[in-house]
This record gives C-alpha cells, structure tokens and sequence, in this order.
C-alpha cells in the first residue's frame, strides 16, 4: 500500500486559517468515511484531532474540522494558534483492512 | 482510563528479532470492536502503521512487512506483542502500541496510545 499525500509543510499567521489536504485513492480515502487527522509534537505521541472525516473527539478545539471530496480528504484550523505549530497526519482505513497514512505535514506559524 | 505501554529492549542486532510487548490497562484486549495496533516512527521520519491483532487472534499486517511480522494476544495477561524478524538498520524507530475501534459506521486509530520506545538495530 503507498502512503496517503500530503504536503511536506505549511505556514500561517497568528488567527489566520491554513488548510492540509490528503490525497490518496478509491481503495482508501476515497472508498470510506474513515479518515483521521493527527498532530504530534516533537519527542509526543500523536493526538488524535479528527475522526471519520469530519467528526471531533472531545476536548478537540472546534478550530479544527475535517472534510473530504473524492479521493482527497482536507484538515483546516482556524484562527491559528502558536500552540498548534506540530507536524499533521493523516489516515484512512482501507479496502485491505489495513491503516494507511499520510507521509505527514509540517505546520509552521509564523 | 484506557493506558497502554510498551516494553522491549532497546537495542536489536542486524538479522535477529526484534520483540515487543504492550500492556494494557483500564480496558481489555479481550473486548470485541477494538484492534490492537502497533505503529512505528524512524527518526525524523513520518508515521507507518505495522499491523494489528482482534481478540479473536486474527490479525492484519502491512504487505511491506507481512513476511517479518507475527503479532500476538496474551488476554491473561491483557498484553498484545510485536515480533518483527531479520531486522536491519531501516527498521529503527520508535514503536508505539496503539488501540483502533470499528463498528459499521466508525473506524479509527483512537486517541490511546503508548508513549512510545525506541528500538536501535545496531551491531
């Protein structure tokens, strides 16, 4: 299975929003509602931000959402945060029964 | 409060076997809907996701690693272990155990995750 793809990295502003997309395949991300976002911070282990394309688990800042358009799923975050300077993952679930993820993005804030 | 923890040595010799152990509490790796998960990070590098094991015993690994990789269920001991063969440098990483939930409608990794162990493969 090839990784899901995502931009090696994106930057924003303090309160700007910035957008990271997740291309994968009809056998992926395009096939089911069962992508999820991550965010990990040097030495953590990821945190999971948004499941099943567009739901948030709790605690989850409503900053975050998630959406997906045919093979391509998307994670924005709205009025920036310094706090949220990490690096971004994706998953989906696949037609193998298997996890896939994206080869994650580096999210800079200015 | 689900918890999960790694444990292994940290240091693995080129062509032997690397081995792993994750124990859980505040859950049961015997409960049904949940797949438990091991996932690895090569420094500096993104995440990949190993395989997983249901408590049934069945499991599911990456075709990239289906021949290396054997993951097993102690539910008296609520532990799940990653054994992963003839190992080399490319294979050093941080390992994390990790728990995933899918119904009918839902399926993802969840927020439980260990807090990760670094295994070196080095002569």
């Amino acid at each position: 299975q090839s990784a899901l793809t995502q931009p090696a990295s994106v930057s924003g502003s303090p309160g700007q929003s910035i957008t990271i997309s997740c291309t994968g395949t009809g056998s992926d991300v395009g096939g089911y509602n069962y992508v999820s976002w991550y965010q990990q911070h040097p030495g953590k282990a990821p945190k999971l931000m948004i499941y099943d394309v567009s739901k948030r688990p709790s605690g989850v800042s409503n900053r975050f959402s998630g959406s997906k358009s045919g093979n391509t799923a998307s994670l924005t975050i709205s009025g920036l945060q310094a706090e949220d300077e990490a690096d971004y993952y994706c998953s989906s679930y696949t037609s193998s029964n298997t996890w896939v993820f994206g080869g994650g993005t580096k999210l800079t804030v200015l | 409060q689900v918890q999960l923890q790694e444990s292994g040595p940290g240091l693995v010799k080129p062509s032997e076997t690397l081995s792993l152990t994750c124990t859980v509490s505040g859950g049961s790796v015997s409960s049904g809907s949940y797949y438990w998960s091991w996932i690895r990070q090569p420094p500096g590098k993104g995440l990949e996701w190993i395989g997983y094991i249901y408590y049934t015993g069945s499991t599911n690994s990456n075709p990239s690693l289906k021949s290396r990789v054997t993951i097993s269920v102690d539910t008296s001991k609520n532990q799940f272990s990653l054994k992963l063969n003839s190992v080399t440098a490319a294979d050093t990483a941080v390992y994390y155990c990790a728990r995933a939930y899918c119904s009918r409608t839902s399926c993802y990794l969840e927020d439980y995750w260990g807090q990760g162990t670094l295994v070196t493969v080095s002569s």
